[in-house]
């Protein structure tokens, strides 16, 4: 069966810092991969999607990038985090169009 | 995308009632519609989904209504549980196969 990992499950960080989460999918290829931020009490913003290995395509503009080094490996980042950035971070998969998007449990991401 | 950030309704249940959770949706030329639940502190869990040549999908104990004339959705849940306990959200595919999200109902189940 297909599962999908994310780690850290929560972070702090200082305004200024770099960023990296990382988000992995097993048992399935060629998946589309989805990164999502919710504010607290709120929906879910579609911040990047990815529909092949190198392949990204962002949703709103923004301090935050993406990139897919691997068929089942999506990574979000940020050279320098603002406190704006703060949220839960949710990375998805699906195994096409008109699929069901599957999700990860999550990054909290505080900034101070 | 588009994201919708408004303040939580809530709907406050006994348990083993049934529960209905609506939501509106904004476009009309959608054909996929998902319920997700999501706990505190958990990504969103795939409920149940509906393709627009259906109007009614039923699974374990939950069935979603849709109403394509009025952009309207709705998820029944039978039997409410205090597992139930949760924030549901629907959502709906848009032209480029995007997901989007309505603004979500959290359900309280009273013992």
């Amino acid at each position: 069966s297909q599962t999908i990992h994310q780690w850290p499950a929560t972070l702090v960080q200082p305004v200024g810092s770099p960023l990296s989460l990382e988000c992995t999918v097993e048992g399935t290829s060629n998946p589309n991969l989805y990164w999502y931020r919710q504010a607290a009490g709120r929906g879910l913003q579609l911040l990047f999607y990815s529909v092949g290995i190198g392949q990204i395509s962002s949703e709103v503009p923004q301090n935050l990038s993406a990139s897919r080094p691997q068929d089942r490996q999506f990574i979000l980042s940020s050279k320098k985090l603002l406190l704006s950035d703060s949220g839960f971070y949710l990375c998805a998969w699906t195994i096409g169009e008109g699929q069901p998007q599957h999700f990860g449990d999550g990054t909290r991401l505080s900034i101070l | 995308g588009e994201s919708v950030g408004l303040h939580l309704p809530t709907l406050s249940v006994q348990e083993g009632d049934n529960s209905i959770i609506n939501c509106a949706y904004s476009n009309s030329a959608s054909d996929y519609f998902i319920w997700y639940k999501q706990e505190s502190g958990k990504g969103p869990q795939f409920i149940i989904d509906i393709r627009s040549n259906m109007d009614k999908r039923q699974g374990q104990r939950v069935t979603v209504l849709l109403n394509k004339t009025v952009k309207h959705l709705s998820l029944q849940i039978a039997a409410t549980q205090p597992g139930d306990s949760a924030v549901y959200f629907c959502s709906w595919m848009d032209s480029s196969y995007k997901l989007i999200f309505g603004s979500g109902t959290r359900l309280l189940v009273r013992p």
